[in-house]
């Protein structure tokens, strides 16, 4: 089955630094890679996907890029902010052609950014 | 614009004891979740429904049973709670696979603790 493994599990950073965040997945089949932000006391929210036939995907601070052949995926955040202090996770699709239609998810990320 | 609806908030129950979470969505989406967050172990999906009348099990389905009743409302079960079932449930949904643009939309969650 798909596996997740999700790195660092906490990562502090200083307002203005970038911070990364690397998944690794286990079935080169997984097709589509959401990432997910978790605010204190609330339900996860989609901030970004991407699907494999993509490498790249940006949207103002955040980025996504995709290696299919190492089976990794990041997360990217410039010029952090007080207010990107959440939980991150990441998620990988597995789509095989049915009625299957299921997210795996890594473990987290608690994402601090210090003022 | 309710989105996804989870109620109750909070629960403590006794061992033993059985209830019934409930999740509701006003999207008309067609598949919806249920998962359980575990510190250290991200979200884990419990049991799904792809449709009206189907429910389907999940990574970990034992102790928890699902009904899908009608296509707006979720509902999970618990016959005779657990230590091991404490745990913040969310419930998502879905207008259709991933790979086709239907990323999830999370509910606020349901702590549930069991003594």
């Amino acid at each position: 089955g798909e596996n997740v493994e999700q790195h660092p599990s906490t990562l502090s950073v200083q307002e203005g630094d970038s911070a990364v965040i690397k998944c690794t997945y286990s079935d080169s089949a997984s097709n589509y890679f959401p990432w997910y932000k978790q605010e204190l006391g609330k339900g996860p929210q989609l901030i970004i996907d991407i699907r494999s036939n993509v490498g790249e995907k940006k949207d103002q601070r955040i980025a996504v890029t995709l290696n299919k052949t190492a089976k990794h995926f990041s997360l990217h955040i410039t010029e952090t902010q007080p207010e990107d202090s959440a939980v991150y996770f990441c998620a990988a699709s597995l789509f095989d052609g049915g009625a299957t239609n299921k997210l795996i998810f890594g473990t987290g990320t608690l994402l601090a950014v210090q003022p | 614009n309710a989105g996804v609806t989870q109620t109750p908030k909070f629960r403590v129950l006794k061992t033993g004891q059985s209830m019934t979470l409930l999740c509701a969505q006003d999207m008309n989406h067609e598949y919806m979740y249920w998962y359980r967050q575990d510190p250290g172990m991200g979200l884990r999906l419990i049991h799904y429904s792809v449709g009206e009348g189907t429910t389907a099990k999940g990574e970990v389905p034992d102790g928890y049973n699902v009904s899908r009743l009608k296509k707006q409302n979720f509902l999970l079960g618990l016959e005779s709670a657990a230590p091991s079932q404490t745990s913040v449930y969310f419930c998502a949904s879905s207008r259709s696979l991933p790979i086709h643009g239907g990323g999830y939309t999370f509910g606020s969650g349901t702590r549930l603790t069991v003594v």
